[in-house]
């Protein structure tokens, strides 16, 4: 199965900075890599498709790239609501897997 | 707007079988345009797919859970449903549906439903 490396584990920021995060996966998988956000005690929610494709209602302030191996999401202008875990997900092959998610703290 | 919302008992006691279901609102799973899914986040870990099924009955399973997993869809009720069997204490975790588009990613989730298997 591909494996999905998030980096880092855990980010704390403070109010207006940008964020970046990083996934690599261990072959290449195209573009088929999309990023999720989690709040405290909520599901998942579709942030970016296919490695930079925008979500209609989702914010202008999250944005992501790369393809092959290496992508990034950034997140620009933080603020509080922003505090959450983040993942990455591949669906190039099955089964379908997710990096282990980057906490961002908003100090 | 989509919704999906999981039910199920939310204990379940060891070697039994975990049985929950997922209804669909604002989407027909029979329209055939997307794949629907369960997911599992253990206590302290990620995420991880458990498999698919699509309005056919064609269904799609993680090799780590295959030989206990059971997905089966009533397309009458737009309900479809997950039964894990032989639970270990390893299967605690929260449960989610989610449309999955395309066999690509998955939106919206369900809320989540939490089961613990304890004796």
């Amino acid at each position: 199965e591909i494996v999905l490396t998030q980096s880092p584990d855990f980010q704390s920021v403070t109010p207006k900075e940008t964020v970046t995060i990083t996934c690599r996966a261990s072959q290449s998988i195209g573009s088929n890599l999309h990023w999720y956000q989690q709040k405290p005690d909520q599901s998942p929610n579709l942030l970016i498709k296919f490695a930079s494709q925008s979500i209609s209602g989702v914010p202008s302030k999250f944005s992501g790239s790369g393809s092959g191996t290496d992508f990034t999401l950034t997140i620009e202008s933080l603020e509080a609501e922003d505090a959450a875990t983040y993942y990455c997900h591949q669906s190039q092959r099955f089964p379908h897997t997710f990096g282990g998610g980057t906490k961002v703290e908003i100090k | 707007q989509v919704q999906l919302q999981e039910s199920g008992p939310g204990l379940v006691k060891p070697s039994q079988t975990l049985s929950l279901t997922c209804t669909v609102s604002g989407d027909s799973i029979s329209s055939g345009g997307s794949y629907w899914s369960w997911i599992r986040q253990r206590p302290g870990k990620g995420l991880e797919w458990i498999g698919y099924i699509y309005y056919t009955g064609n269904t799609y399973y993680n090799p780590s859970l295959e030989s206990r997993v059971t997905l089966s869809v009533d397309t009458a009720k737009n309900q479809f449903s997950l039964k894990l069997i032989a639970v270990t204490d390893a299967d605690t975790a929260m449960y989610y549906c989610a449309r999955d588009r395309t066999r690509n990613w998955f939106d919206p989730w369900g809320q989540g439903t939490q089961v613990t298997v304890s004796s």
